[in-house]
């Protein structure tokens, strides 16, 4: 199993641009999250989905969104990118609410200039 | 809000010697989960040892074992024989049995050395 797939794993935005962070799991997972990673501060989550077509904000939302159309998919879009969203971003899923713990991509380093 | 402390930023052990990483977590609840997560220089979360909080037995994998002090709030995780492998930083994580969060601490950097 290919578990959870994250592309790009690097990126270099302009302020201004936008981008779409692609998230991909084949766990049959209900449960699926974005968050991010900046230095000194542990992961905060952004969004999550708890199924597919249904979305929710987490800790940190604005500047994002989300969209979940299958069970396997749920991209992040950032639109208008500002030099306070560089940082390292996580995709992860759960099987139902991850009591068990969550399984995470390998992450995208985003750097806006 | 749940909130999870780290309270050591950086840690250091000798190899094959044991270390003890510090968490602590503030909640109202009284049905949760906590776990330790590792994340290497690959940067994959990887997840070493959960834990239920109605659970009373401390839980263990391997070279892996916490301290569970429910009413300290107290989540601890011993690292016994270090191993170069285990370099990494180390993130507790509190997911509440109620609610989508899974909250994490700052974090701590374990340095091991040969």
């Amino acid at each position: 199993n290919a578990g959870v797939t994250q592309t790009p794993k690097f990126r270099i935005l302009k302020i201004g641009q936008s981008m779409t962070l692609q998230c991909a799991q084949d766990m049959n997972h209900n449960y699926m999250y974005w968050y991010r990673q900046d230095p000194g501060m542990g992961l905060k989550l952004i969004y999550y989905s708890v199924g597919a077509g249904i979305t929710d904000k987490g800790e940190v939302p604005n500047g994002y969104n989300v969209s979940r159309s299958t069970t396997e998919d749920f991209p992040l879009r950032l639109e208008l990118a500002a030099p306070s969203q560089t940082s390292v971003y996580f995709c992860a899923s759960s099987y139902s609410q991850g009591v068990y713990g969550y399984t995470f991509g390998s992450g995208t380093r985003l750097t806006v200039v | 809000a749940q909130t999870v402390t780290q309270s050591q930023p950086e840690m250091s052990v000798q190899e094959a010697e044991t270390v003890t990483l510090s968490c602590t977590y503030d909640t109202s609840e009284s049905d949760y989960y906590l776990f330790w997560y590792k994340q290497p220089p690959s940067r994959q979360m990887i997840l070493v040892i959960r834990q239920e909080a109605y659970k009373q037995q401390n839980a263990t994998e391997n070279r892996f074992s916490v301290n569970f002090q429910k009413a300290a709030k107290s989540f601890s995780l011993k690292i016994s024989d270090s191993q170069l492998g285990d370099a990494a930083m180390y993130f507790c994580a509190y997911r509440s049995a109620r609610l989508s969060d899974m909250r994490f601490g700052a974090g701590t950097r374990l340095t091991v050395k040969p």
